[in-house]
């Protein structure tokens, strides 16, 4: 049973230029969410994707966009990088845009925004 | 919005010890309430959770009841293993909001 890949596993960009990272999940699930985690510091909500809208977004600026594709798949960019925006990235899946559904999260993307 | 408060790290301990990690919830509603470790270079991986009053959610040795009527989801082992240091957080996930909210985490150490 695959669980929730991401790609890159690391990535290195100046500032002002853009990123998109990328998510599959686990086997079966159809709603994608996005966190930021910070160093020493716990992961934030960004947004989550069902049925290929953004259903519910956190505090995060408009440079934060994404996708989710047909295949549940699932993408976030980043537009005009901070140095602030240096982070892990990770996603979660999980089954159903019902209530309090059990999230299961990826290995994580880390961006280093120089 | 929802808010978790965690016992401050980091925590030492000797193998074997026992472990408790405190934690407290705000959430509106009735919350479902989980457990993930982080462990060095990882991403989160859950522990345990618990989906109502009195459940007591356990995995790998390490439990946790949700306790409604204090708002709180300790985690506790008996018994720690070297194995065990990783950073541990506590997170309620509410029918309102869908997402997950996070302390800063508990950094655990384990000495042998």
């Amino acid at each position: 049973d695959a669980g929730v890949t991401q790609s890159p596993t690391h990535l290195i960009k100046t500032r002002g230029q853009q990123v998109t990272l990328r998510c599959s999940p686990k086997s079966g699930h159809d709603t994608v969410s996005w966190y930021q985690q910070a160093l020493g510091q716990g992961p934030q909500f960004i947004f989550q994707y069902y049925e290929e809208e953004e259903r519910q977004r956190g505090n995060f600026p408009d440079r934060f966009s994404g996708h989710q594709f047909p295949n549940y798949s699932s993408e976030l960019n980043v537009n005009a990088l901070l140095l602030g925006d240096s982070a892990l990235y990770l996603c979660a899946s999980s089954l159903g845009w019902g209530s309090k559904k059990t999230q299961y999260f990826g290995p994580g993307t880390r961006l280093l925004v120089l | 919005g929802d808010s978790v408060t965690q016992m401050e790290g980091p925590v030492t301990l000797s193998e074997e010890a026992f472990l408790t990690i405190n934690c407290t919830y705000t959430a509106t509603g009735y919350p479902s309430l989980f457990w993930y470790v982080q462990y060095p270079g990882e991403g989160l991986q859950l522990l345990l959770k618990a989906t109502k009053a009195d459940d007591k959610g356990s995995n790998k040795g390490f439990e946790a009841t949700y306790r409604k009527e204090t708002t709180s989801f300790h985690l506790e082992k008996g018994s720690v293993q070297v194995s065990d240091s990783a950073v541990y957080f506590c997170a309620p996930l509410s029918g309102s909001a869908r997402q997950l909210t996070f302390g800063s985490g508990t950094q655990l150490t384990v000495l042998p």
